[in-house]
């Protein structure tokens, strides 16, 4: 079945950087871009950029762009997101969210990734 | 970038119930609108796609209408799985952006 499969928590402290990596199995991997979405603590979802599947062609949110890195490697079928200067305002669950890959299927994010927690503390 | 203002933030109704969500965009976004459930401590699911397109899988209790800019997300009958928080997302211009979600309790 088409699944993804995110690392692991993370603890980090302000300043530091995370890369969190997401990895796809089930569907042809090259023909999706995939979203990378947080969610901080009690809060709403907020989309944070699309790679495509090669890493060539990064779409990042105006908020992120600076300090958001996303890459792709087709040959272990993983996508990754970095992201650095890290504060307490960083804190939040990092979802990977496979694309629409064509056709109809707008406003359609699927499958997510189980989310990565990561804090940032001192 | 859209806005999608969501309503109600919050809304209780019981088991059997048919409730309502809804979703306003601050611009017209064609068909580029999914609705998503979210469980506590899970990752977000989608339920209807391109407005009305229900998700493969989704029970037929769950129903999405609306165009332009107005948008609805109805559950016919409520069950008591259905108690969690929902989002509507438009993908039809970058960036992609969700409404502020909808928690609905018993």
């Amino acid at each position: 079945q088409v699944q993804l499969v995110q690392s692991g928590a993370e603890v980090k402290k302000p300043g530091a950087s995370v890369k969190v990596s997401c990895k796809a199995s089930g569907y042809t991997f090259s023909n999706y871009y995939m979203h990378w979405v947080r969610q901080a603590p009690g809060q709403g979802l907020e989309w944070m950029g699309t790679i495509d599947p090669s890493g060539d062609f990064p779409t990042y949110a105006q908020k992120f762009q600076g300090r958001v890195t996303m890459t792709g490697d087709t040959s272990t079928r993983t996508v990754y997101m970095e992201l650095n200067s890290l504060s307490s305002e960083d804190t939040a669950v990092y979802y990977c969210a496979r694309a629409c890959g064509g056709g109809s299927c707008y406003g359609r994010f699927d499958p997510w990734g189980q989310g990565t927690l990561v804090t940032v503390s001192s | 970038a859209i806005q999608m203002t969501q309503s109600p933030s919050s809304l209780s109704a019981s088991v059997g119930d048919r409730v309502t969500i809804n979703c306003r965009a601050s611009q017209v976004i064609r068909n580029d609108l999914g609705w998503y459930q979210q469980k506590p401590g899970r990752a977000p699911k989608v339920l209807i796609y391109d407005i009305s397109n229900l998700q493969s899988g989704v029970p037929m209790r769950f129903s999405g209408s609306g165009s332009g800019t107005d948008f609805t997300l109805t559950i016919s009958s409520l069950q008591p799985e259905d108690f969690a928080t929902y989002y509507c997302l438009q993908d039809y211009s970058y960036p992609p952006t969700f409404g502020q979600g909808t928690k609905l309790e018993i």
